[in-house]
């Protein structure tokens, strides 16, 4: 039971580039996110799946896009990166409201 | 939707002191607060829950008190040490609806 999973730990981008951050999760659970965390900003709702199929826009979803593939699997993908993308990104999942963290993907946009 | 504000943003004891965080959030339908606590360079981890049915929860050191009337709550730890040092986050959220966090609160515990 690895619990919430994200890939990759690190990754360095030019401005422009395109990447996708993935995520899966084995506890059955319904609902996905993604977080990013920059200093001092807390953790700020990128995109939200409330189930298979569904998506909602968090605060902060410009320049994001998010696939829910299927009940496991919640990826986001960066079209065009820019430097304002740099940050922490972290994958969750909740299961009776109880929030589940992937280990996080540390992003730097030069 | 939701809003939560959490106050202080850093705070410092003294070993064995106690520490207060305190949060509010806005939509008064909100009825689950998780606090997270993150340590350096590791993901967020939840060390305890409260549901809008019940006023106090306890778990050894940590406590975790809701006012609904004034939308707030708080997290108290007793006895704090070195290992409590911490970012801790506050969040708030209805049933099946988005977990929205607090900005967290930078807890330095100075033996």
């Amino acid at each position: 039971n690895a619990g919430v999973t994200q890939t990759p730990k690190f990754q360095v981008l030019k401005t422009g580039q395109s990447m996708t951050l993935q995520c899966a999760q084995d506890m059955n659970h319904n609902s996905m996110y993604w977080y990013r965390q920059d200093p001092g900003m807390g953790l700020r709702l990128i995109y939200y799946s409330a189930s298979e199929g569904t998506t909602d826009k968090g605060e902060v979803p410009n320049g994001y896009n998010v696939s829910r593939l299927n009940k496991r699997e919640f990826s986001l993908r960066l079209e065009s990166a820019a430097p304002s993308q740099t940050s922490v990104y972290f994958c969750a999942s909740t299961g009776g409201s109880k929030a589940f963290f992937g280990q996080g993907t540390r992003l730097t946009v030069v | 939707g939701e809003n939560v504000e959490q106050h202080p943003s850093t705070l410092s004891v003294q070993e064995g002191d106690s520490a207060v965080i305190k949060c509010t959030y806005s939509d008064s339908a909100s009825n689950y607060f998780p606090w997270y606590k993150q340590e350096l360079g590791k993901r967020p981890q939840l060390i305890i829950d409260i549901r809008s049915n019940v006023g106090e929860k306890k778990d050894q050191r940590i406590a975790v008190t809701l006012n609904k009337t004034a939308k707030h709550f708080s997290l108290h730890i007793t006895e704090t040490q070195p290992e409590d040092s911490a970012v801790y986050f506050c969040a708030a959220s209805k049933t099946s609806d988005k977990l929205i966090f607090g900005t967290g609160t930078r807890l330095q515990v100075f033996p």
